[in-house]
């Protein structure tokens, strides 16, 4: 199984730039398409689309939200952080079965 | 506007069966792949199992192979988790998820609030 590894938690100031890491144990790319995908999960709510593809971003989702990376190094940035982005931040891999999350990055404010 | 309810959870002593759905509207439903995910309670995100939309395909996460079997009917817009042999380790709020772009299942764009499963005698 691929193992996707974040940070357990950041905290950052707001209207700072916040950049959250996800590694993974095997290349996640494919013929050029990162198979890596970032959700934005709120407390007591369900998770949320974000990022897709490595860096393609969601529907509605404002544009201060961005993914980067490849092979085996990811990054989700926020930029700038935002008081309502206080959550917990998964990325996860598509590129083989199992499909696996990695245990979650959760934001915080200085 | 892309809707999923999930129902059937509740709590369920160890060994036994429950039988989950998930009814989506806002969307052509036979199109798309779907997909169970669980949450334990304080814990991350785990994917259960896919099944693509003409249920062709249909994978499982090593933890409930042999025990869950994912399912659909494309004609009633609903997606079932059959869950038999029940531990305390399958405690959690799943989640039913759609895929990204229709036949192509690599992401989960839209989520339901979920369903919360409790086993324990």
């Amino acid at each position: 199984d691929i193992v996707l590894t974040q940070s357990p938690a950041l905290a950052v100031s707001l209207e700072q730039r916040a950049t959250i890491s996800c590694k993974t144990s095997q290349n996640v790319d494919n013929y050029g398409i990162s198979y890596m995908h970032w959700y934005q999960q709120k407390p007591g709510q369900q998770p949320k689309l974000l990022i897709y593809e490595g860096s393609n971003l969601a529907s509605g989702i404002p544009a201060r939200f961005s993914g980067s990376g490849s092979g085996t190094d990811f990054t989700l940035t926020i930029d700038p952080v935002e008081a309502d982005d206080i959550a917990t931040y998964y990325c996860q891999q598509s590129k083989d079965y199992p499909f696996t999350f990695g245990s979650g990055t959760k934001l915080e404010i200085k | 506007e892309v809707q999923l309810v999930e129902s059937g959870g509740g709590l369920v002593q160890p060994g036994r069966s429950l039988k989950l759905s998930c009814l989506a509207s806002g969307f052509t439903f036979s199109n798309y792949g779907m997909n169970w995910i669980r949450q334990a309670p304080g814990k991350g995100l785990e994917w259960v199992a896919s099944i693509s939309s003409s249920s062709s395909y249909i994978y499982y996460a090593d933890t409930v192979k042999g025990r869950f079997t994912i399912s659909r009917d494309n004609a009633k817009n609903t997606l079932y988790l059959q869950m038999t042999s029940l531990r305390s380790e399958d405690t959690a709020l799943y989640y039913c998820a759609r895929g990204g772009l229709p036949g192509y299942n690599h992401w989960f764009a839209y989520w339901g609030q979920g369903t919360l499963v409790t086993v324990s005698s």
